[in-house]
């Protein structure tokens, strides 16, 4: 079935410094693909996106490119605050309801 | 900027009980779902909802779970016996387009504890 899987956590990274999750996905279709932040205490939002091949989300200085030859959407910035630590979660659309297949997420903990 | 609303923020509930989640999507918006998030655990897909009707739920969604949309504005999750592997965080989202096309707006979750 569809499925997404992440880098494995936590990723402890000092401030200003670069950022990669590395995230891969099950080639069924042409998903959209999506990250979501989850900061603590909170609920999921959605972080960028991109629907087809190519394309490139980014929002607040994060950035991920739909790779479908490497069938990965891997997330960057280039320099990362302390008030970016959260989880980070990647996710695929699935199926005509676009219910949304989740990795297992990735704790990000930046240090000042 | 509208936002999805879920009450109550934490359930604690004994083994058997009956729990009615609810969730009061964006205004706009007409597609529907329920997902969990088991400590430490991945988030899971529940069911999606649309048009008075559910459109897919997974295989956790088995006879004990029921959603409903009770006027225009809300959307519930029942547990009808919750076990105690029931204990997880339920989030509910909607979106204004179907499928891939549209976002998904998550509320802010409701912890379940059952003791």
């Amino acid at each position: 079935g569809d499925s997404v899987t992440q880098m494995e956590g936590p990723v402890t990274l000092s401030e200003e410094a670069f950022l990669t999750i590395n995230c891969t996905y099950t080639a069924t279709g042409y998903p959209s693909l999506f990250w979501y932040v989850q900061y603590p205490g909170e609920g999921l939002q959605l972080l960028l996106k991109a629907t087809k091949a190519d394309d490139k989300g980014s929002n607040k200085g994060f950035e991920a490119t739909y790779r479908k030859e490497t069938t990965s959407f891997h997330l960057e910035k280039g320099s990362v605050q302390v008030s970016d630590s959260a989880v980070y979660f990647c996710a695929r659309g699935s199926g005509n309801t676009g219910k949304l297949i989740f990795g297992q997420g990735t704790t990000l903990q930046v240090k000042p | 900027e509208p936002e999805v609303t879920q009450t109550p923020s934490h359930q604690v509930t004994q083994m058997g009980q009956e729990v009615i989640l609810r969730c009061v999507p964006i205004s706009n918006h007409l597609y529907f779902y329920w997902y969990r998030q088991i400590l430490g655990q991945k988030v899971e897909f529940l069911v999606s909802f649309y048009n008075n009707e559910i459109s897919e739920k997974s295989e956790i969604f088995d006879d004990q779970f029921s959603v409903e949309r009770p006027d225009g504005s809300n959307f519930t999750l029942k547990i009808r016996s919750t076990k105690l592997e029931d204990s997880a965080m339920y989030f509910c989202a909607s979106s204004a387009l179907p499928g891939s096309r549209g976002e998904q707006y998550f509320g802010p979750g409701t912890r379940l504890t059952v003791t």
